[in-house]
């Protein structure tokens, strides 16, 4: 079945650890999407990329970084600048615009 | 920048009752696309419903419909006939990647 695959699940970091979020998915689409989700809030937009070998800071893009080497790909590291690291994390991807965002189903970090 | 206001943080519903969920909306864009996602409490991001900001009709998908303003910039759901299993979070969001803070929804047995 295509779809999107987020590993882990759940990821525990330690104080000035850097961590990377997989994200992978099979559907053919150009563009990929990681958000954040705190409790009780809506998501949003970290990082997102249109392309292969490009990508774009969204709102929240301090602390994170990601690369997008291949079109299937779009893993995201949470670096130790990031204060705050602990919420939910969804990745996504698209086709053609104005076609709905497919999700993944989320990876949990938390630190220790 | 683009801004999406969910008034409603929590709101409850008769099993086979209908429920609005709403949501307005700020952009300055000519062309836009509006969406609606249902989150339950797995976690993953299940899409609703779309709307783009030149159809003429309101959008329907199955019990699921859109009460699209634009003058008013609002784009409301309409559950309609819920069962328990639509007791979720439902998010709105306006071109892609701008949401809103989301309405918790619980249908009442």
């Amino acid at each position: 079945d295509g779809g999107i695959t987020q590993s882990p699940k759940y990821l525990f970091r330690k104080e000035g650890q850097n961590v990377t979020l997989s994200c992978e998915q099979n559907l053919n689409h150009d563009a990929m999407y990681w958000y954040r989700q705190d409790p009780g809030q809506g998501l949003r937009l970290i990082y997102y990329s249109q392309i292969v070998n490009d990508f774009q800071k969204g709102d929240i893009a301090e602390g994170y970084s990601v690369s997008r080497e291949k079109k299937e790909s779009f893993p995201l590291t949470v670096t130790s600048a990031q204060k705050n690291p602990t919420a939910f994390y969804l990745c996504a991807s698209r086709g053609q615009t104005h076609q709905p965002q497919h999700f993944g189903d989320g990876t949990r970090l938390s630190i220790l | 920048a683009q801004k999406i206001t969910q008034t409603q943080p929590g709101m409850f519903v008769q099993e086979k009752e209908a429920v609005t969920l709403d949501c307005t909306y700020d952009t300055s864009d000519q062309s836009y696309g509006l969406f609606w996602y249902k989150q339950p409490s797995s976690g993953e991001m299940i899409f609703l419903i779309y709307q783009g900001s030149y159809d003429e009709q309101n959008a329907t998908e199955g019990r699921y419909s859109l009460n699209f303003q634009k003058a008013r910039k609002s784009a409301n759901l309409v559950i309609s006939a819920s069962q328990l299993g639509d007791s979720a979070m439902y998010f709105c969001a306006v071109n892609q990647f701008y949401f809103g803070t989301g309405t918790s929804l619980t249908v009442i047995p």
